[in-house]
This record gives structure tokens, sequence and C-alpha cells, in this order.
């Protein structure tokens, strides 16, 4: 158990929707990550928050967003869902608070997977 | 990020020691080593970093040549528990507050009984 959850395991929703996935970090941990693995895609990195201010942004699409909040748990929010969405939604954490910044292992959940019909 | 590479799959039999290689040619000195594994569909999982010294911790051992051009992992007892795979990562020693994750294509270790 890494100590990051995840929120819900599953998803099956259809196109055209909006779908808001859940992540709530290891304590402490003040980084957020989202990354996406699809089948033809591998693992790719989506966007990162620090703190609750966005430090990085991967390849995410303009129909995808992210927030973290002042607990420092994250959404990231798919709208216009496309068949082509459907994937492995991971969140990963790291940077704990007096953690030396150069060791920064991250820490996955277990994922959400979406699918949309 | 520096680009590695690595095989597409080994077989490793169970109880034997698991040496999943990676050529990281384009590594700059301020970059790390980094591991992870995927087993099947979970969260990727941090196995263990270097810069330029070989390391050890109670997953596994890293071996980094002396030029910094390539590494190798080593299992020393897989366990069938152990199939997954595997990604080699080179990233910035000091990304400042940002340190996103490359994920290639990795190796996926078979260990058979």
């Amino acid at each position: 158990d890494s100590g990051v959850t995840q929120t819900p395991k599953h998803l099956i929703t259809a196109t055209g929707q909006r779908v808001t996935l859940r992540c709530s970090p290891r304590s402490g941990d003040l980084s957020v990550y989202w990354y996406q693995q699809s089948l033809d895609q591998g693992l790719q990195f989506l966007i990162q928050y620090y703190n609750g201010e966005e430090r990085a942004k991967g390849n995410i699409l303009e129909r995808f967003s992210a927030q973290q909040f002042p607990d420092l748990h994250s959404e990231l929010n798919l709208s216009s869902l496309e068949l082509g969405d459907s994937a492995l939604y991971f969140c990963a954490s790291s940077v704990s608070q007096g953690q030396r910044r150069t060791y920064n292992e991250q820490f996955f959940g277990p994922g959400t997977r979406l699918t949309v019909l | 990020d520096a680009k590695t590479t690595q095989p597409t799959s080994m077989d490793c039999a169970e109880g034997r020691a698991a040496n999943l290689p990676c050529n990281h040619s384009t590594i700059s000195g301020n970059e790390y080593v980094y591991w992870y594994r995927q087993i099947h569909s979970q969260g990727p999982q941090y196995i263990i970093h270097g810069l330029k010294n070989n390391e050890t911790n109670e997953m596994a051992s890293l071996i980094i040549t002396e030029d910094r051009k390539s590494s190798t992992l080593i299992l020393p007892h897989a366990t069938l528990r152990d199939t997954a795979v595997y990604y080699c990562i080179v990233r910035p020693r000091d990304g400042g507050s940002n340190y996103k994750l490359t994920f290639g294509k990795g190796t996926l270790l078979t260990v058979n009984p």
C-alpha cells in the first residue's frame, strides 16, 4: 500500500460526458502528479501540482483540467469524453515537507480505470 | 530527460537472479537513474535510484557503469511476484519542484516456475 488513494476504482461513462477523478496523496506529500496509461500511448505524464499550484504540464488535453485543494487532495476533471480517453489514470505523490528535494521518489495510487462507451 | 533503451522482454527462472539492462548513453552529469516497476495494471512502484555509485536496498541492486552510459537492475532471487514491466528512467538531479517521470516502454520480466 503506497498510501495514495484514488477514487473511484472503475468508471464507465458515455461519450460527451464529464467525470471527476479524485486523489488523496500520502500524508504530508505536497506534490501530486497525474498520469494516463492507455494501450497505445503507454504511461504519460499529464500534470503536476505542488502545494496547490500548477507546476508542470505534460500531454494534457484542453478538455482535461486539474486542481489541488488546500488539504492537498487533487481532482482531475475530464470533459467532452471521447472513446480514446478510455485509459487507466494514476495519481502519484511526492515531496514530503522537510524531505530532501533531490530524492523524490513518487508513490503511485492504484489508479482509476475509465471506460468511455 | 535523457532517453533510455531497454529490451522489450526477458525471462528468468524462479530463484535465480534477474539482470535487467538499460542504456542511457546521453545521460548528463546531473541526472539520476531511477527504476520503477508495474505489476499488471497496478500503480508503478519505486524500486531504486542512483547517481554513479552502485546502490542496494531490500528490493534490488543497481549497478551503474563508470561512464554512466548504462546500468543494470539486479533482483537477486526472483520470485513469481516479480513478474512485471520494469522501467528505467533518467531524470535530472534537481528539477526544482518538478519531478515528472517520463516512462518508456520498459522491459516485461517474466519469472517462470
